[in-house]
């Protein structure tokens, strides 16, 4: 079984400042990562994704994530964010083994950008 | 192209009524999954299709629950006897084959249960 644990629901941020969304999971197999962003009334857009290599991912719109296996992570960093990055942020895994390869979520992030 | 589209965008029923949900996947797409999405959490598989059958359903809640793709492309989710605990947004994925596990969301359909 795996499982997502997002430590912060809220994160408020000034404009231009930079901010890290947390994530950990844990599972007994290889996983894959994900973070995921859902605008007001939409689905949720894949932000970027580690499958393997370089633990450093980058992915759309500025964001960047880094895998630490010792620790179990995937925080999401973005160096200087804008109004528009206000969303709610859900990190995922996946098992790496054939199958169904679902995703689990966490319970979510809202980055609120204030000017 | 198209993306993963979702019919109705919103549905409201009365406790006890039987309802669908459509969900017409990218084309190609040879994966297709389920999600609920209660208020205020995360997403929750529900079931999960590779063509035609239901390769896992281990997610439905319980037997009230049932979700068909005939013909490997649109799929139904159906509800019987809707509890207004059912009230959730539900959400469908697919995926081509070879794509690195990259899930494509669409919009979902609102349920609320009266």
């Amino acid at each position: 079984a795996q499982s997502v644990t997002q430590l912060d629901s809220q994160v408020p941020v000034f404009e231009e400042a930079p901010v890290e969304l947390r994530c950990n999971y844990s599972s007994s197999v290889s996983v894959y990562l994900f973070w995921y962003v859902q605008y007001p009334n939409q689905g949720l857009q894949l932000l970027l994704k580690y499958l393997s290599g370089s633990t450093l991912v980058k992915g759309i719109n500025g964001f960047e994530a880094e895998f630490n296996k010792s620790q179990t992570s995937f925080h999401l960093r973005k160096p200087s964010v804008h109004i528009s990055d206000t969303a709610e942020y859900f990190c995922a895994v996946s098992d790496v083994r054939a199958g169904r390869r679902a995703l689990t979520f966490g319970s979510g992030t809202r980055l609120q950008v204030q000017p | 192209g198209a993306g993963v589209s979702q019919t109705p965008s919103n549905k409201v029923t009365e406790k006890g009524k039987y309802v669908e949900l459509r969900c017409d996947p990218i084309s190609g797409h040879t994966a297709l999954y389920w999600y609920r999405q209660s208020l205020g959490q995360g997403p929750e598989f529900l079931i999960y299709f590779q063509g035609t059958g239901a390769a896992d359903d281990s997610g439905l809640p319980n037997d009230r629950f049932f979700a068909v793709r005939p013909e490997g492309s649109v799929s139904t989710l159906k509800i019987q006897r809707t509890e207004r605990g059912d009230s959730a947004v539900y959400l469908c994925a697919s995926k081509p084959s070879g794509s690195g596990d990259t899930q494509y969301f669409g919009p979902g359909t609102r349920l609320t249960v009266l």
